[in-house]
């Protein structure tokens, strides 16, 4: 059973360009999940999905982020335009939710983006 | 908000000796579950093991053990006979059982592991 797919794994790109990151979540789960990685700020929960609606964005640091999930298989994050204090690793992790429901989150093998 | 808290930034054991890294957690919640996750340097997020609060019994897998202290708000996470391959940054993680299904997530506690 494939699990969370996500692309590119690697991203090197010049400040003001736009960066589209990828993820494919696991066949069935209901939930999708962006995250952000630094060393400073530590693992931070950037947006989420339920049934490919968004349900909290609080955590999108500003409007250069975007993130679209337009069917239940693709989601994207957008960065438009990069800076380099977004240079982070991005994770997407997909689950199945709901009240009583123990699953746990399955993560993808991550985005690391460096921006110039 | 629930909040998940690891004191210890690093930790270091003896390869085939046992170490605890620590957890603790602030919710007003009286069902939920709790996460231990382990990210190598490969940096993929890997589960190790879960918990839920309505159990008593403490979650065993394989060398991995946890100590749940509901009331202390505790999940302690014990391996066992530590390899070099468990060397990683370990997460704790909070999750409510009354939907939403977001996950709380400490800062981490990084594992060395000694030769």
């Amino acid at each position: 059973d494939a699990g969370v797919i996500q692309s590119p794994r690697h991203e090197v790109t010049e400040m003001g360009q736009e960066v589209t990151l990828r993820c494919k979540p696991i066949s069935g789960h209901d939930y999708l999940f962006w995250y952000r990685q630094t060393m400073m700020r530590g693992l931070e929960l950037l947006i989420y999905f339920n049934n490919n609606v968004p349900i909290d964005d609080s955590g999108m640091p500003e409007d250069r982020f975007s993130a679209k999930m337009p069917n239940a298989s693709f989601s994207t994050l957008k960065i438009q335009p990069s800076e380099p204090r977004d240079s982070a690793v991005y994770f997407c992790a997909s689950s199945l939710g709901g009240r009583g429901v123990n699953q746990p989150q399955h993560f993808g093998d991550g985005t690391r983006l460096s921006i110039l | 908000a629930q909040t998940v808290t690891q004191s210890q930034p690093e930790m270091s054991v003896q390869e085939a000796e046992t170490v605890t890294l620590s957890c603790t957690y602030d919710t007003s919640e009286s069902d939920y579950y709790l996460f231990w996750y382990k990210q190598p340097p490969s940096r993929q997020m890997i589960l190790v093991i879960r918990q839920e609060a309505y159990k008593q019994q403490n979650a065993t897998e394989n060398r991995f053990s946890v100590n749940f202290q509901k009331a202390a708000k505790s999940f302690s996470l014990k391996i066992s006979d530590s390899q070099l391959g468990d060397a990683a940054m370990y997460f704790c993680a909070y999750r409510s059982a009354y939907g939403g299904n977001q996950f709380y997530f400490g800062t981490g506690t990084s594992l060395t592991v000694i030769p």
